[in-house]
């Protein structure tokens, strides 16, 4: 049984530039979730993907947007970088039925770093 | 709107030793779930503890366990007999009907 991948790891871009991180579930997972980790803080949610459509969002901009595929895996696009975009991002997925309970499983995350 | 505190940005203790990290939460809901995840040098989020908020008796996993204790929305993780594999972040979470709610974390360190 794989666990959740992210890619890339890390990656830096410069401010205005457009950003995308995937994200492949584990495997028979549903339902995939995307947060926000600026440095010494506690993860933030972003939005949550369950059967390709966004079915909850957190207190981001619309320039956060995200996909989720029939394999269930998913991307974060982030468009006009900001330098407070600099993060980790941390998919986390799991079954429909275990949303309610907090059953994630996460990633190890992408390092993004906006110049 | 759900708010999740930890007051110890930093704690150490020495290996075989008894700590305690601690959380204060708040939320309207009053069917949630509360959690502790260990976050390692790895980056990667684990699931150390979960209670669930309806039930009174306090969760344990070996040598984590919770103080729960619902009226006062204090939710604190003790582990006991610390080894040097427990330093990590810890966060405290809580969820609702959505969205996991983290803390700042407690960063803890496990001297030899």
């Amino acid at each position: 049984e794989t666990g959740v991948t992210q890619s890339p790891t890390h990656l830096i871009k410069t401010r205005g530039q457009q950003v995308t991180l995937r994200c492949s579930s584990q495997s028979g997972h549903n339902t995939v979730s995307w947060y926000q980790q600026a440095l010494g803080q506690g993860p933030q949610f972003i939005f949550q993907y369950y059967r390709e459509e966004e079915n909850g969002r957190g207190n981001f901009p619309p320039r956060f947007s995200g996909l989720q595929f029939p394999n269930y895996s998913s991307e974060l696009n982030v468009n006009a970088l900001e330098l407070d975009d600099s993060a980790l991002y941390l998919c986390a997925s799991s079954k429909a039925t275990r949303v309610r309970t907090g059953e994630l499983f996460f990633g190890e995350g992408s390092r993004l770093t906006v110049l | 709107a759900q708010t999740v505190t930890q007051s110890q940005p930093e704690m150490s203790v020495q290996e075989a030793e008894t700590v305690t990290l601690s959380c204060t939460y708040d939320t309207s809901e009053n069917n949630y779930y509360l959690f502790w995840y260990k976050q390692p040098p790895s980056r990667q989020m684990i699931l150390v503890i979960r209670q669930e908020a309806y039930k009174q008796q306090n969760a344990t996993e070996n040598r984590f366990s919770v103080n729960f204790q619902k009226a006062a929305k204090s939710f604190s993780l003790k582990i006991s007999d610390s080894q040097l594999g427990d330093t990590a972040m810890y966060f405290c979470a809580q969820k609702g009907a959505q969205k996991l709610v983290f803390g700042q974390g407690t960063r803890l360190t496990i001297n030899p």
